[in-house]
């Protein structure tokens, strides 16, 4: 596609429910990253991926928190028991190659998660 | 371990006076990327400019320039002649080989008429 799609948009969940959020790169790229944005804050880095290995998951902040991409290509973001300081905007980015001299980072939409 | 350390959580100009947002690092790699992003309360996110640690001149694109200071690792933006759509908040970050893009907090600038 033309850019980095996530969906869904928007997401509420109750206390305890488990969400799968989605990204769909563009096609070609290597590279994945997915990032938790706080109200007011910078994003914060969770997972990479190359291709289909994760390559970094560092950030992640529990383990709660799990990231695939089987295939390359689509990844998906799973919340397990959702709590409320899972409330953020998740964001996705992918590259060409993600390496120190590749500044072609495309950032998705995001997901809007708001647990109750 | 890469930071970015953003200092100015807001900011205030008028239209068309320049601007200065400030930025240092702090990257254990020789080899490392320099950028600065543009996010509108629509919440994209939007790449203004990018600097590599190996460029010689300052970047400039448009109205951005980066101030790459390497010594004292800064790289500050400056956004010249402001206009009101520059209103929004700003993010510096780096990366390395390998690694993904780190974030500053940001710098929420406000653009008045």
């Amino acid at each position: 596609g033309a850019g980095v799609s996530q969906s869904p948009r928007y997401k509420v969940a109750k206390r305890g429910q488990d969400v799968a959020l989605r990204c769909d790169p563009i096609s070609g790229h290597v590279s994945l990253f997915w990032y938790q944005q706080a109200l007011g804050q910078g994003p914060e880095f969770l997972t990479y991926f190359q291709n289909e290995a994760q390559l970094d998951k560092s950030g992640l902040p529990s383990d709660r928190f799990f990231a695939e991409r089987p295939e390359g290509s689509v990844s998906t973001l799973k919340i397990q028991r959702t709590q409320q300081e899972d409330s953020a905007v998740y964001l996705c980015a992918s590259s060409l190659s993600g390496g120190a001299y590749d500044y072609g980072y495309t950032f998705g939409s995001g997901t809007r998660l708001t647990v109750v | 371990a890469q930071k970015i350390t953003q200092t100015q959580p807001g900011m205030f100009v008028q239209e068309k006076e320049a601007v200065t947002l400030d930025c240092t690092y702090d990257t254990s790699d020789p080899s490392y990327g320099l950028f600065w992003y543009k996010q509108p309360s629509s919440g994209e996110m939007i790449f203004l400019i990018y600097q590599g640690s190996y460029d010689q001149q300052n970047a400039t694109e448009g109205r951005y320039s980066l101030n790459f200071q390497k010594a004292r690792k800064s790289a500050n933006l400056v956004i010249s002649a402001s206009q009101l759509g520059d209103s929004a908040m700003y993010f510096c970050a780096s990366n390395q080989a390998g690694t993904a893009l780190i974030f500053g907090k940001g710098t929420t600038l406000s653009v008045s008429s």
